[in-house]
């Protein structure tokens, strides 16, 4: 898998939209992007995944640039339940399989009243 | 959606005990499931992969023989942590990977070896 870079930390205000940035200058054309989030003792919850256009669902969006080289989800409005760890992976396919994930350190999202 | 359902959520044990935690794919067939330790403040960190009716595959520095993985069917994994110590005490967590849906992580268990 790809590394990934992220900012440790970022503090957005509430009903604001959150930018979370992720670098993954060495993703191959065949790995695609996926945005997990953990809230505090809880396993992480899948947000969205894209290979190289820009997506969007019910939750979030995800900005992918035209090198693929980074990233940005975009929470377009913040709320205090949104505060969580953000991770960006990177791995081939989209399909169901044996592929291990490695996660990176993730961005701690703070949405502050 | 694909759901994992994760058993206990927490366990205290006493040390020298084993503890077995249960990561079950409840709507679909997962023929590989992934075992994640997490401690306080950092990342996650892949222990091993889980396939059904064969052996798990360990991470470097992951004791197989302290971690017991059996991946009977292809909706269960379990996960036995032997001979606990408090160095042990963390959160474990499970995942699944299911087509277009990545990656499906269970809810975690808490684990703390007294």
């Amino acid at each position: 898998d790809a590394k990934t870079t992220q900012p440790p930390s970022m503090d957005c205000a509430e009903g604001r939209a959150a930018n979370l940035p992720c670098n993954h200058s060495t993703i191959s054309g065949n790995e695609y992007v996926y945005w997990y989030r953990q809230i505090h003792s809880q396993g992480p919850q899948y947000i969205i995944h894209g290979l190289k256009n820009n997506e969007t669902n019910e939750m979030a969006s995800l900005i992918i640039t035209e090198d693929r080289k980074s990233s940005t989800l975009i929470l377009p409005h913040a709320t205090l339940r949104d505060t969580a760890v953000y991770y960006c992976i990177v791995r081939v396919g989209n399909s169901g399989g044996y592929q291990k994930v490695t996660f990176g350190t993730g961005t701690k999202l703070q949405v502050i009243p | 959606g694909a759901v994992v359902s994760q058993h206990p959520s927490w366990v205290i044990c006493k040390s020298g005990t084993s503890v077995k935690i249960e990561c079950r794919s409840l709507d679909f067939q997962a023929t590989t499931m992934f075992w994640y330790r997490q401690f306080p403040k950092q990342s996650l960190m892949l222990m091993a992969t889980s396939n059904e009716g064969s052996k798990a595959t360990y991470e470097q520095g992951v004791e197989k023989d302290k971690f017991l993985i059996n991946h009977a069917s292809l909706t269960l994994s379990t996960l036995t942590v032997t001979s606990a110590h408090p160095e042990d005490s963390s959160f474990y967590i499970c995942s699944a990977s299911r087509e277009n849906y990545g990656y499906t992580f269970g809810s975690g268990t808490r684990l703390t070896v007294v």
